[in-house]
């Protein structure tokens, strides 16, 4: 039974288009992300969410619009796709221990979107 | 400069080799210091995870924090082919506990065991 999984695992769209990527956790974690793979493997924070609330919020396009129904969910909704969007995105989630993450997530498998 | 500075490799080493990942970091503040292995087309997976300097142990894999000198490294003994995998740093931490979970990365370093 997987712990965090994403759908789609593959997107290919073409520019202009929208799409979004959903994400479920079922380890019952209390803060939920998204993260951007590039094509040289770096990772960086897009988004957290904690209970449900927006906490961190990187320097996103705001093309890019996250969205948490409930605390097991957050999806990803990217409208007018660019090129540069093109990228690994990756859901995890992570449980606060004490009041404070102090980093220990459970990556999805990613989804892998190309822009054409 | 980069936060967070890892050498990308690739490092590809005979079975049974010790192994020596390593990364540097400019952030004074980063407190949590953890080691991700990613296999080729999955997500990062937690290795191993450290608070504070210090060294910590699980089987074959050591990690090693020197706060002082803002400088981490991972060891791995007696390698085997399916140690194989980018082997990601990361960093966290703040001031008040409102870091929520924000991880710092470095570029991740690419590793073949060959048999």
């Amino acid at each position: 039974d997987t712990a965090v999984s994403q759908t789609p695992k593959y997107l290919v769209t073409q520019m202009g288009n929208d799409k979004s990527i959903k994400c479920e956790q079922n380890l019952g974690h209390d803060t939920m992300y998204w993260y951007k793979q590039d094509s040289k493997k770096f990772l960086k924070i897009m988004f957290s969410y904690n209970n449900k609330e927006l906490i961190i919020n990187e320097t996103v396009p705001n093309r890019f619009s996250p969205k948490s129904p409930d605390k097991a969910h957050l999806n990803l909704h990217i409208n007018s796709l660019e090129l540069g969007d093109s990228a690994v995105y990756f859901c995890a989630s992570s449980q606060a221990r004490g009041g404070q993450n102090t980093g220990e997530l459970f990556f999805g498998e990613g989804s892998r979107l190309t822009v054409l | 400069q980069k936060e967070v500075e890892q050498d990308p490799g690739p490092l590809s080493v005979p079975e049974g080799a010790i192994v020596s990942l390593n990364c540097t970091y400019s952030n004074s503040a980063f407190q949590y210091f953890m080691w991700y292995r990613q296999y080729s087309r999955k997500g990062p997976e937690l290795l191993m995870y450290t608070y504070s300097s210090g060294n910590k142990e699980d089987g074959r894999f050591t990690a090693q924090v020197d706060k002082s000198s803002k400088y981490i490294s991972l060891f791995i003994r007696d390698s085997q082919p399916s140690d194989s995998a980018t082997y990601l740093c990361a960093m966290s931490g703040g001031a008040g506990g409102t870091s929520y979970g924000k991880l710092t990365f470095g570029q991740g370093t690419i590793l073949t065991v060959h048999p």
